[in-house]
């Protein structure tokens, strides 16, 4: 069975441009969640959806960053204009709610550079 | 930030020894779960808990829900070479959807 499958893997980019990372969730799945990565700051929930409408943004850093679910196999989170603090791991993570408590099942993750 | 305490944040272990690490929480949660990651990977399910108290093995790998409720333990006996990597513990509050991460605990295998 195919798993989370984010793109692109790696993603060097300067400063002041647009990132667009995506993300396509395990078929069947109704629940997507967006997390960062940094040695600093560990596992960071930026937003997560149900049903492809967000439903708590609340770990999004700032308006720079936005999130769509326009389908159920399908969603991307964009920042713009990007910063070097920016640079982490975004992983896309997707479970199905309201079977018991569904895990999480991750994505191998988009390494981002901003320079 | 996170409301999570996961330790050690680190350790060495000789193969073929016991290894155990924990978290502890400031939030009841009515879901535990562990998870590995491998270097370049996402975290992959490792043990997931639905019940104060419950005790539940994978293999090698045995992970407790507190009866508190608000901490948790993983073991690992017997470690092998490929028991490196970062393990992490989660936890879900009883109302809505979102996963807290601990810090991860590191673990490094002695040749």
């Amino acid at each position: 069975d195919a798993g989370v499958i984010q793109s692109p893997r790696h993603e060097v980019t300067e400063m002041g441009q647009e990132v667009t990372l995506r993300c396509k969730p395990i078929s069947g799945h109704n629940s997507l969640f967006w997390y960062r990565q940094t040695m600093m700051r560990g596992l960071e929930l930026l937003i997560y959806f149900n049903n492809n409408v967000p439903i708590d943004d609340s770990g999004m850093p700032e308006d720079r960053f936005s999130a769509k679910m326009p389908n159920a196999s399908f969603s991307t989170l964009k920042i713009q204009p990007s910063e070097p603090r920016d640079s982490a791991v975004y992983f896309c993570a997707s479970s199905l709610k309201g079977a018991g408590d569904s895990p999480l099942h991750f994505g191998n993750g988009t390494r981002l550079t901003v320079t | 930030g996170q409301q999570l305490n996961q330790s050690p944040q680190s350790m060495f272990i000789q193969e073929g020894e016991d290894v155990s690490m924990n978290c502890t929480s400031s939030s009841i949660f009515n879901t535990w779960l562990w998870y590995k990651q491998d270097p370049g990977e996402g975290p992959v399910l490792l043990i997931a808990l639905y019940k104060a108290g419950e005790l539940t093995s994978n293999g090698r790998l045995t992970a407790q829900f507190g009866i508190t409720r608000k901490d948790s333990f993983l073991n690992i006996s017997a470690s092998v070479p490929s028991d490196v990597g970062i393990y992490f513990c989660a936890g879900r509050e009883a109302a809505g959807n979102k996963l807290t991460f601990g810090g991860g605990t590191r673990v490094l295998v002695k040749p």
